[in-house]
């Protein structure tokens, strides 16, 4: 499979641990993102890559989320300190650099603060 | 700000019979509008761009500025087409850097 790639598929963990998930994208794509979706709600952005250098990041983005591409290619969201709050499912999306290029997903990462 | 509003969240129709899935947005540019869709236990996938003045799988939509609406539109649906569909505006002129979705419309075509 030559999709989008993201580990784990599903992650529990106790409140006010950390946890980090991984995505690798579609290999020649230089454009990557982050999505949550919680129940009920469409994907909402987190923040987005190009390359190596993270260009935007939502307001939703707290201190406490930090996401790295360190070579331009594969990318680690981590959360410290989860908080039930998060729990939602986590989405990377790559695309190529362009003009309406379209973002392909990957399965997610189902995240579960106990 | 922009937003993407999607007034239905479930929407049952019959084979063969017409389907149109509702999307509004608010955003005080040009948009860029999408359709993506997600079919059961498969990832989101784009279904269809306003850019492209594209149809498939006999899906369309039209950009109505003045009623800030893109409607999703299909003549005949089919026991395929049941998934959750998704109405999403890019504010970002050139690109999809910062998609903005709706909630979602959940479709079930009923044989």
């Amino acid at each position: 499979d030559t999709g989008v790639s993201q580990n784990p598929r599903h992650k529990i963990t106790k409140r006010g641990q950390n946890v980090t998930f991984r995505c690798d994208p579609i290999s020649e794509h230089n454009r990557l993102y982050w999505y949550r979706q919680t129940l009920g709600q469409g994907p909402e952005f987190l923040t987005y890559f190009q390359n190596e250098a993270q260009l935007e990041k939502s307001r939703l983005l707290s201190d406490r989320f930090s996401a790295e591409r360190p070579k331009g290619s594969f990318s680690t969201l981590e959360i410290q300190r989860t908080e039930q709050g998060d729990s939602a499912m986590y989405l990377c999306a790559s695309s190529r650099a362009g003009t309406y290029e379209k973002l392909f997903f990957g399965s997610g990462t189902q995240l579960s603060v106990l | 700000a922009q937003r993407v509003t999607q007034p239905e969240k479930l929407l049952s129709v019959f084979k063969g019979a017409p389907v149109e899935l509702k999307c509004n947005y608010s955003y005080s540019g040009s948009p860029e509008l999408f359709w993506y869709v997600q079919y059961s236990r498969q990832r989101l996938q784009l279904l269809l761009r306003h850019i492209s003045r594209e149809s498939i799988k006999g899906f369309t939509a039209d950009l109505n500025k003045g009623e800030t609406s893109f409607h999703l539109k299909k003549p005949f649906a089919q026991e395929e087409d049941s998934a959750m569909y998704y109405c999403a505006l890019s504010p970002t002129q050139g690109g999809s850097e910062k998609l903005v979705f709706g909630k979602g419309t959940k479709l079930t075509v009923n044989p």
